[in-house]
């Protein structure tokens, strides 16, 4: 099946600063991709819908600003959480859609912020 | 407006039991249905989807699924249960609006299943 790799798998950062989170597809090219959140035992809530080469499309509530999103390339996207606090601390999940692919979605491995 | 239900929070089944995750769904148009499955501290895994053609349509791991219009559902089953089937499971349906590429998915609240020895 497809790869997505997510990087890194777990992060810890100090309040107040800003930590940067990966996405690659690895076998092929995206041109969107999502980026959810995850609390323990709960369902993903998405937060941005990532498009190559344009602005990304963000959820009701989740602040742009905060949660920057950058998809530079067709296999690519970052998710940089910006001047963190312990309440960013959570599952960061991304996703590639696969274009021809049948309409599948592919997942990341997932990264877990700790914000100290 | 799409949206997915799974009613069962749990499901709890013996080693060598046949298993069923259930979920429903709500949609404007053709439904695109996914089942994904989560294992702790992990990603999502693809299992099978519904676009179109037989309604049942056979995944990963000897998972399989039923697509039923008339009840609106899309159970997940497995003839004989693992262990290692003992996961987050989730239904979720594809938005098709932004064409041939679909828009995003819209997940179930997941299923925890416990399959035990």
């Amino acid at each position: 099946g497809a790869v997505v790799s997510q990087h890194p798998s777990w992060v810890i950062c100090k309040s107040g600063t800003s930590v940067k989170i990966e996405c690659r597809s690895l076998d092929f090219q995206a041109t969107t991709m999502f980026w959810y959140r995850q609390f323990p035992k709960q369902s993903l809530m998405l937060m941005a819908t990532s498009n190559e080469g344009s602005k990304a499309t963000y959820e009701q509530g989740v602040e742009k600003d905060k949660f920057l999103i950058n998809h530079a390339s067709l296999t690519l996207s970052t998710l940089t959480v910006t001047s963190a606090h312990p309440e960013d601390s959570s599952f960061y999940i991304c996703s590639a859609d696969r274009q021809f692919s049948g309409n599948t979605i592919y997942f990341g491995e997932g990264s877990w912020l700790t914000v100290v | 407006a799409q949206s997915v239900a799974q009613p069962e929070d749990q499901v709890n089944v013996a080693e060598g039991n046949p298993l069923t995750v259930k979920c429903t769904y709500s949609v404007s148009g053709n439904p695109y249905l996914f089942w994904y499955v989560q294992y702790p501290n992990r990603g999502l895994q693809f299992l099978l989807k519904y676009i179109t053609g037989d309604n049942l349509v056979k995944g990963s791991y000897g998972f399989e699924a039923e697509f039923n219009k008339s009840q609106t559902s899309f159970h997940l089953k497995k003839p004989s249960a693992l262990v290692s089937d003992s996961a987050l499971y989730f239904c979720a349906v594809r938005d098709p609006v932004m064409g041939n590429q679909g828009g995003k998915l819209i997940f179930g609240q997941g299923t925890e299943l416990s399959v035990k020895p």
